[in-house]
Parts: structure tokens; C-alpha cells; sequence
């Protein structure tokens, strides 16, 4: 059974500019959740979503939007990139939700703004 | 919101050596709690997970107990390898995975 699935593995954007992610879950799994890594703030939860619906959402910026297709696939948005938007950003599926439900994670996108 | 305190931040052993990594938390309601493992260069794997209605659990090496009256959790890792050394991250759930930020262990050979 094939893992979760991120892509692009690196990005390079200059201040400004928008990006969009991408994150495949395992086949059958519903909910998504994405994650910001940095070296001083650790993992932080950015928004899940669950059957096409936003179901929880972390204390971050408008700037930060995501999307859930039919097939449960995601794709997270950042707007107006600033220097600090540089980090390592994960996604991680689960087959109803975090809630009591082990969350198994991707190998992340490794975002740079210059 | 959940807060998650996680000690020591590094963590230094001899091979054989146990490792103890520990946890607090601040929402009685929290009620899942993980522990990932991350290596460089990968997102973080789940090593075990316990649930409020338990208060130990074990798989081989590795071993998680609960206190929820202390609102405390613990990974404890015995006979350590040189493959152990990662960063390890608790967690605490009600709706939503909140980290601690993160152990680094390394096992000397």
C-alpha cells in the first residue's frame, strides 16, 4: 500500500510570489491534515480537512488556504510568501481523522523563500 | 488551546543504555497520545500511541505510559541501538495532533 505521497519535495520562491502544494493520502484514507515544521516553532497544525470540508483550522494567517478534491487528495496554498513561510511543510492522512486515529505523515515539502 | 511540553531536548546514551522521554499536557480532555519518530530528511513515522483508558503499553523496545491524573506521558526506549538516534515528537489529541517540540536522542556506539 502505497504511503502518503508529497510533492514538490523542494521549492524555491522569492518574497511575494504564491505557491501550492500537494499531498496524496493512502488509498482509503479521508481526512488530511498539513503541519508546518520549524527548527524553532516545531510542528504546528495549519487546517485538516475531511470529506471535502475544512474540519479543523490552526492559528495561522489567511494567507494559508487549502483545498480537499473528491478523491481525497489536498492541496495546501500560500499567498504573498514572506521569509518566514520558509520551512518544511507535511502532510499527514488519516482514515477518519486525527481524533483518536493514528496520523501517518508524507515526507514533507521543503519550502525556501529568498 | 492544548499545550504540550516535551524534556529533555537532547538526549545522549550509550548503546544498551534506556532512554526516558517526557511529556506533559495541559487539557484533561486530551485523549490519544502518540509518540513519532522523525530522521533526517523524512516526516515524522509513528513508533506507538496510547489511549486515555490505558495506562501502559508496550512493543518490544519501546514503551508508553500514561498518567492522567498528572496529565503526564512517557516513551521509554530499553537496550538502545545506534538506529534509535532521531528526533522524537509527543503528541496530544482531542480533535487535533498537538506536538511537543521534539527530543533529539543520540546513541553512541
Amino acid at each position: 500500500k502505497a504511503g502518503v505521497t508529497q510533492t514538490p519535495r523542494y521549492l524555491i520562491k522569492t518574497r511575494g510570489q504564491q505557491v501550492t502544494l500537494s499531498c496524496s493520502p493512502i488509498s482509503g484514507h479521508r481526512s488530511v491534515s498539513w503541519y508546518q515544521q520549524t527548527p524553532g516553532q516545531g510542528l504546528q497544525f495549519l487546517f485538516e480537512y475531511f470529506s471535502e470540508t475544512q474540519r479543523n483550522k490552526g492559528n495561522f494567517p489567511g494567507r494559508f488556504s487549502g483545498r480537499q478534491f473528491s478523491n481525497s487528495r489536498s492541496e495546501m496554498n500560500v499567498s504573498t510568501l514572506e521569509l518566514g513561510d520558509s520551512a518544511l511543510y507535511l502532510c499527514a492522512s488519516s482514515p477518519q481523522g486525527a481524533e483518536n486515529t493514528e496520523a501517518f505523515f508524507g515526507q514533507g515539502t521543503r519550502l525556501t523563500v529568498v | 488551546g492544548e499545550n504540550v511540553e516535551q524534556h529533555p531536548s537532547t538526549l545522549s546514551v550509550q548503546e544498551g543504555d534506556s532512554a526516558v522521554i517526557k511529556c506533559t499536557y495541559s487539557d484533561s480532555a486530551s485523549n490519544y497520545f502518540p509518540w513519532y519518530k522523525q530522521e533526517l530528511g523524512k516526516g515524522p513515522q509513528l513508533i506507538i500511541d496510547i489511549r486515555s483508558n490505558v495506562g501502559e503499553k508496550k512493543d518490544q523496545r519501546i514503551a508508553v505510559t500514561l498518567n492522567k491524573t498528572a496529565k503526564h506521558f512517557s516513551l521509554h526506549i530499553t537496550e538502545t541501538q545506534p538506529e534509535d538516534s532521531a528526533v522524537y515528537f509527543c503528541a496530544a489529541s482531542i480533535s487535533t495532533l498537538t506536538f511537543g517540540k521534539g527530543t533529539m536522542l543520540l546513541v553512541s556506539p
